[in-house]
């Protein structure tokens, strides 16, 4: 089964700086997607970023950036130039690549920004 | 509309009540999730639907009852539910049964 550890459960950033938040887990799986969702107050959990393991580059979205290293089991979020819509909550997730439809949750992380 | 949308937003029931929540998604998507979000706890997934069919049930009680009319329909059935049972549930979809995932709102259930 696999597992997905966030060791973080809050981070705070000052607004415009950069704060990097950390996933590990645990698979014995080749293919496989690695997500991480935001959910603000409102409770809507918002796709942030998407990584296929087999593509080497590194994921970016405007802002959000992503440093996979698969042989650690690593998948760290990077968040630059940080807004005070960014507060929320962080999941990181796994989706195995096979027929298991289950989408493992990491426990979160809190993520405030200072203004 | 466009989305995952779910209602109602917000449930208050007794335990003896029987209500529904129902998700709609406008997205063309084949697959639709049930998910529970309680406080301190990881997302539990609950339901999988794959064109229609269910294709998961993680060992959810049978005070749970998933419906699924159509690809863009999901409903779950709610009857003598216990106070351990509030939570948020989520709704989402997905293109496949591997792909992205989508969520809805979310319904924030108590259960008295």
């Amino acid at each position: 089964a696999q597992t997905v550890t966030q060791s973080q459960p809050e981070m705070s950033v000052q607004e415009a700086e950069t704060v990097t938040l950390s996933c590990t887990y645990d698979t014995s799986e080749s293919d496989y997607y690695l997500f991480w969702y935001k959910q603000p107050p409102s409770r809507q959990m918002i796709l942030v970023i998407r990584q296929e393991a087999y593509k080497q580059q590194n994921a970016t979205e405007n802002r959000f950036s992503v440093n996979f290293q698969k042989a650690a089991k690593s998948f760290s979020l990077k968040i630059s130039d940080s807004q005070l819509g960014d507060a929320a909550m962080y999941f990181c997730a796994f989706l195995s690549g096979g027929s298991n439809y289950k989408l493992t949750f990491g426990k979160g992380t809190l993520l405030t920004v200072n203004p | 509309e466009t989305g995952v949308t779910q209602t109602p937003r917000h449930l208050v029931m007794g335990m003896t009540n029987k209500k529904s929540l129902k998700c709609e998604q406008h997205l063309g998507h084949n697959a639709m999730y049930w998910y529970k979000q309680s406080a301190k706890k990881p997302l539990e997934l609950m339901f999988v639907y794959n064109f229609k069919e269910q294709t998961e049930n993680n060992s959810v009680p049978s005070r749970f009852s998933p419906e699924c009319p159509n690809s863009s329909h999901l409903f779950l059935h709610l009857h003598t539910l216990q106070p351990e049972d509030s939570a948020l549930y989520l709704c989402a979809s997905s293109p496949e049964s591997v792909d992205t995932q989508y969520f809805g709102p979310g319904t924030r259930l108590t259960v008295l």
